[in-house]
Order: C-alpha cells, then sequence, then structure tokens
C-alpha cells in the first residue's frame, strides 16, 4: 500500500522560512515524480512543484518561483519542500502527490497545515 | 496558460446521473489528458478519473470521464449518486510541465 506522509508544517512569521517533508512507503520512491499541492482555507487546489525521480528537474508555480525549492533524497524515500520568505497568501495545507507514469496524481498524502501569521 | 472552468456547484438526487463540466480557455482539450478528483470535507483529494476516462482500481464504474472537443471539455459523469457522492469535484491538465487545476465543483446529493 502507498503511503505518503508529510510533516514539517506550522506557525511561521511573515518572511519566515519553513521546510516539509513526504515520506514514501510502499512503492519504488526513485522510480516517480513527486508533486506539492496546496489548498487555503476554503479554496481550492493550487499546483505548487514538481521533481522528477531523478531529482534533476524540477518546475514550480509562478506564485512561489523564486521563494520554494522542491528536493528529494531518493536514499531516504523523502520529498522536501523548503519555503523561505513566506507570505499569509501561503497559508494552506500542503499535500505532496506521487505522479502517475504519465499524467495525473495516483496517490496524495494527508497534508500539512501551514500557517503564516504574526 | 489556459484556464479550466467549473460550474461553482451542482446538486441531484440520490440515484440520479449528474455531470460537471470542465471547460479549457484556450487551447484543445485533446491535446492534454484531463483527471479528476474528488475531496470530501476534512479530507485529502483521491484520484478518481486520470487520462480523460481511466479509473484507478477501487474506483466504481458510475463515475466516467470524458472529452468533448466540440465544446472543448471535460466531463465528469456519476450516475447512481449516493448521498456519499457529496464531495468537491476537480478537473485537473497541464500546460507543458504545469499543472492546471480547476476551480471545483461542489456536488450536493440532496
Amino acid at each position: 500500500e502507498v503511503q505518503l506522509l508529510e510533516s514539517g508544517g506550522g506557525l511561521v512569521q511573515p518572511g519566515g522560512s519553513l521546510r516539509l517533508s513526504c515520506a514514501g512507503s510502499g512503492f519504488t520512491f526513485r522510480n516517480f515524480a513527486m508533486n506539492w499541492v496546496r489548498q487555503a482555507p476554503g479554496k481550492g487546489l493550487e499546483w505548487v512543484s514538481v521533481i522528477s525521480g531523478t531529482g534533476y528537474s524540477t518546475s514550480y508555480a509562478d506564485s512561489v518561483k523564486g521563494r520554494f525549492t522542491i528536493s528529494r533524497d531518493n536514499s531516504k524515500n523523502t520529498l522536501y519542500l523548503q519555503m523561505n520568505s513566506l507570505r499569509a497568501e501561503d497559508t494552506a495545507v500542503y499535500y505532496c502527490a506521487k505522479q502517475y507514469d504519465t499524467s495525473g496524481f495516483e496517490d496524495w498524502g494527508q497534508g500539512t497545515l501551514i500557517t503564516v501569521s504574526s | 496558460n489556459f484556464m479550466l472552468t467549473q460550474p461553482h456547484s451542482v446538486s441531484e438526487s440520490p440515484g440520479k446521473t449528474v455531470t460537471i463540466s470542465c471547460t479549457r480557455s484556450s487551447g484543445s482539450i485533446a491535446r492534454n489528458y484531463v483527471q479528476w478528483y474528488l475531496q470530501r470535507p476534512g479530507s485529502a483529494p483521491t484520484t478518481i478519473i486520470f487520462e480523460n476516462n481511466q479509473r484507478p482500481s477501487g474506483v466504481p464504474d458510475r463515475f466516467s470521464g470524458s472529452i468533448d472537443s466540440s465544446s472543448n471539455s471535460a466531463s465528469l459523469t456519476i450516475s447512481g449518486l449516493k448521498t456519499e457522492d457529496e464531495a468537491d469535484y476537480y478537473c485537473q491538465s497541464y500546460h507543458n510541465t504545469m499543472v492546471v487545476f480547476g476551480g471545483g465543483t461542489k456536488l450536493t446529493v440532496l
């Protein structure tokens, strides 16, 4: 059974930094691209970033480009999201999601809440 | 970039059939696969349709997906509605490597 377990959420002040982790199990982690998707309170889903299975290729939403960095450690089966220069509008539940080979998200974590507030 | 537009809400009675649309603003709907996700309140999304019309294992065949080039839209059809189908539904596609989500549709089964 595929499991994705996010951690690292919490309260952070505007301008601060936070690193999220997502531990994957039940599948060959290095074989799959991984994504971060977020959802602000009461709002819809917003894609944040994707990283290839090797980690060599990444892409970001314009809203986080230059502030967030996605990475992975395949030896630890773990995905990361380093978030810097956080803003109030980054407040959301952040989900990690395992990508299908071709298109879309096959599996989702349970999410971790980030609150950016002073 | 393009947008995916969904109705804000739909409602239907148990046992009936409902269709949720997802219209692509520019570029052909057939250019990139469309996925559909279901999200119940307080829970993570789950995948119910991928590659336009494929169901992951465990998803009932009451759920079906399609695309229509004439309307440049994708559709999610749920037949034999159950109260447990009440949830938010999101369509999703791609613009190059960028992921695009629809705004979501709240389905009420009453």
